[in-house]
């Protein structure tokens, strides 16, 4: 089956301890993107990667730090100087950055106790 | 940058009837649409989407439309069905930049 995977869906850290969230993708899509969730809200964008070894900030980047050696994954580290962590995070990626359309993975619920 | 404001952030409606949803969007060069469906605990999934040199597209019971000299675009549901019941987001992109911006979100309550 083609698609993305997130993991784990759940996943509870202690406060100041960094914690990473997997993103695979195996549709061969170039572009992937990260957002954050709370609960009401939209999806806002944490980072995004329109091609292997690059990545761009988003609109709340701070406290977040990613890499993309791979194209097919593109991992996101919460780290402590994120002040309010607890979220639902999102993993997305699109053919190609022109192309608009994003395909989105399960998401990973993050609690930070 | 880009700002899209959604309305509205409830909407319950009748098993059969109708449901609106309508978007604005600020940037003048966003050209892409997209329309999400949300289930509890899940990721959002593509509906329907719409491109800046069209200005209404249909699928079956959805259908969008695009304003963009108001810069706004609107869902439409007929014959809505309790599986409609979902959070849906709207958003706004321009395609070749970067990602999409999305709205906040509307609940929708299908009620049988």
């Amino acid at each position: 089956d083609g698609g993305i995977t997130q993991s784990p869906k759940y996943l509870f850290r202690k406060e100041g301890q960094n914690v990473t969230l997997s993103c695979e993708q195996n549709l061969n899509h170039d572009a992937m993107y990260w957002y954050r969730q709370d609960p009401g809200q939209g999806l806002r964008l944490i980072y995004y990667s329109q091609i292997v070894n690059d990545f761009q900030k988003g609109d709340i980047a701070e406290g977040y730090s990613v890499s993309r050696e791979k194209k097919e994954s593109f991992p996101l580290t919460v780290t402590s100087a994120q002040k309010n962590p607890t979220a639902f995070y999102l993993c997305a990626s699109s053919i190609d950055p022109r192309d608009g359309e994003q395909f989105f993975g399960p998401g990973t619920r993050l609690t930070v106790l | 940058g880009e700002n899209v404001e959604q309305h509205p952030s409830t909407l319950s409606v009748q098993e059969g009837d109708s449901a609106v949803i309508k978007c604005t969007y600020s940037d003048s060069a966003s050209n892409y649409f997209p329309w999400y469906k949300q289930e509890l605990g899940k990721g959002p999934q593509l509906i329907i989407d719409i491109r800046s040199n069209v200005g209404e597209k249909k699928d079956q019971r959805i259908a969008v439309t695009l304003n963009k000299t108001a810069k706004h675009f609107s869902l439409h549901i007929t014959e809505t069905q309790p599986e409609d019941s979902a959070v849906y987001f709207c958003a706004a992109g321009d395609t070749g930049r970067r990602a999409l911006t999305f709205g906040s979100g509307t609940r929708l309550q299908v009620q049988p």
